[in-house]
């Protein structure tokens, strides 16, 4: 089956530009995982969807993230205003309902901001 | 909300030899804990997982072991291989929304 599918897979921006990231789960898959990876730190979990509702939320700076995921299918993540602190990698992820908890990740984008 | 604590950060060890990473977790109610390995630059893939109903696991030369009472589990690779060098991530997961909370990684250095 093909993977998970994230663009673009660099992006480098000044603070205060806005940058949004794409996500295409493996077909089927019911949940979705936006996670952000800081250099030298494990994933954290910014947003989860189940189909296109967001079930936990509780870890993104709402301030200037955003997230949608239209039609239960792709995502879209958005920093509007970028801070030098959000340079990270963003990682999308999912997994398919009855298959337990087995999330299959993205390549992630890794965004610079200067 | 779940705390994952994982030792050590970092780990050599020399080619043949055996390498233990353990973790700890606070929520009693997580059931299904996943290991991932994260090689420089790429993604973390799942190399094994254990579920709360069972008390170790083992596919080939990686084992993982949990202790529900005292709320932690351990990675065991056996045999290290170069390749085998990577960051390893701890996880654990509860709910019925699947909600998963890694660990802080150990870098794992296999020495040839």
């Amino acid at each position: 089956e093909a993977g998970v599918a994230q663009s673009p897979r660099y992006k480098i921006i000044e603070k205060r530009q806005s940058v949004a990231f794409w996500c295409n789960p493996i077909s089927g898959h019911a949940t979705l995982y936006w996670y952000q990876q800081i250099l030298g730190q494990g994933p954290k979990l910014l947003i989860q969807f189940q189909n296109n509702g967001v079930v936990d939320d509780s870890q993104l700076p709402k301030d200037r993230f955003s997230a949608e995921r239209l039609k239960g299918v792709d995502s879209t993540l958005k920093i509007q205003p970028a801070k030098l602190e959000d340079s990270a990698v963003y990682l999308c992820a999912s997994s398919a309902e009855g298959r337990g908890h087995t999330q299959y990740f993205g390549p992630g984008t890794r965004l610079t901001v200067l | 909300g779940e705390n994952v604590e994982q030792h050590p950060s970092t780990l050599s060890v020399q080619e043949g030899d055996s390498a233990v990473i353990k973790c700890t977790y606070s929520d009693s109610a997580s059931n299904y804990f996943p290991w991932y390995k994260q090689e420089l630059g790429k993604r973390p893939q799942l190399i094994i997982d254990i579920r709360s109903n069972v008390g170790e696991k083992k596919d080939q030369r990686i084992a993982v072991t949990l202790n529900k009472t005292a709320k932690h589990f351990s990675l065991h690779i056996t045999e290290t291989q170069p390749e085998d060098s990577a960051v390893y991530f701890c996880a654990a997961s509860a709910g019925g929304y699947q909600k998963v909370t890694f660990g802080t990684g150990t870098k794992l250095q296999v020495i040839p």
